[in-house]
């Protein structure tokens, strides 16, 4: 079955600084990746997917994520951060398969707070 | 465009008390539909899905339940609420030929 790791918890990042989130995943074949965002007390929305081809993908709201096979990664990145940048942040694996029934599993979420 | 609907947003309920959340989407047909569940200080928790009408796979076993009467209504309930079911639960859909999942905007529940 597939997994997801979100190694940081908490991220503190200055306005105006870089920043990277990292999600490493655990799947037997080519994964279906995404990035979502949850502002508090609402739902997700989706920040960018990678499904094939180039492995740098652009989202919205000025986002990135690169996809790298042989680290089993596919990181966050922003880089100039805005304060309206401070929610949780979930990295998700999608096993697209009649086996698997179409599902994501999520990483448990990385919780961005931006200082001014 | 697709949109999804779920209510209610927040729900206090006393333990030993049904549950029913409702979700709807519009704009697409024979959707996947999903539910979710995030407790305080976790990810998510997928715990149900249904890729047609009538048909319910189920995650985790616990005591709640899930339905689909329509083919773009998701339901989820419960005869008697426990305290450990309160969080945020989260109705999801994708295209049935479709890779990404969209979300709801969530429902609210406590159990006290």
């Amino acid at each position: 079955a597939q997994s997801v790791t979100q190694p940081d918890i908490h991220i503190t990042v200055s306005e105006g600084a870089s920043l990277e989130l990292r999600c490493n995943y655990s799947y037997g074949a080519t994964p279906y990746l995404f990035w979502y965002v949850q502002s508090p007390g609402q739902g997700l929305q989706l920040l960018l997917k990678y499904f094939s081809g180039d492995t740098l993908v652009q989202g919205i709201k000025g986002f990135e994520a690169e996809f790298k096979r042989s680290q089993s990664s596919f990181n966050l990145r922003k880089p100039s951060v805005h304060w309206s940048d401070a929610a949780e942040y979930f990295c998700a694996v999608g096993a697209i398969s009649m086996e698997y029934g179409n599902k994501l599993v999520f990483g448990a979420g990385t919780i961005l707070r931006v200082k001014s | 465009s697709q949109t999804i609907h779920q209510w209610p947003a927040t729900l206090v309920q006393p333990v030993g008390s049904p549950l029913s959340l409702e979700c709807t989407v519009e704009g697409t047909s024979n959707p996947n539909l999903y539910w979710y569940r995030q407790a305080a200080g976790r990810g998510l928790q997928l715990l149900f899905y249904s890729v047609g009408i009538g048909q319910i796979s189920s995650e985790v076993p616990q005591n709640l339940s899930a339905s689909r009467p329509q083919d773009r209504q998701f339901i989820l309930s419960s005869k008697k609420l426990l305290l450990s079911d309160s969080g945020f639960y989260l109705c999801a859909w994708k295209k049935g030929s479709g890779n990404t999942i969209y979300f709801g905007e969530g429902s609210w529940l406590t159990v006290v």
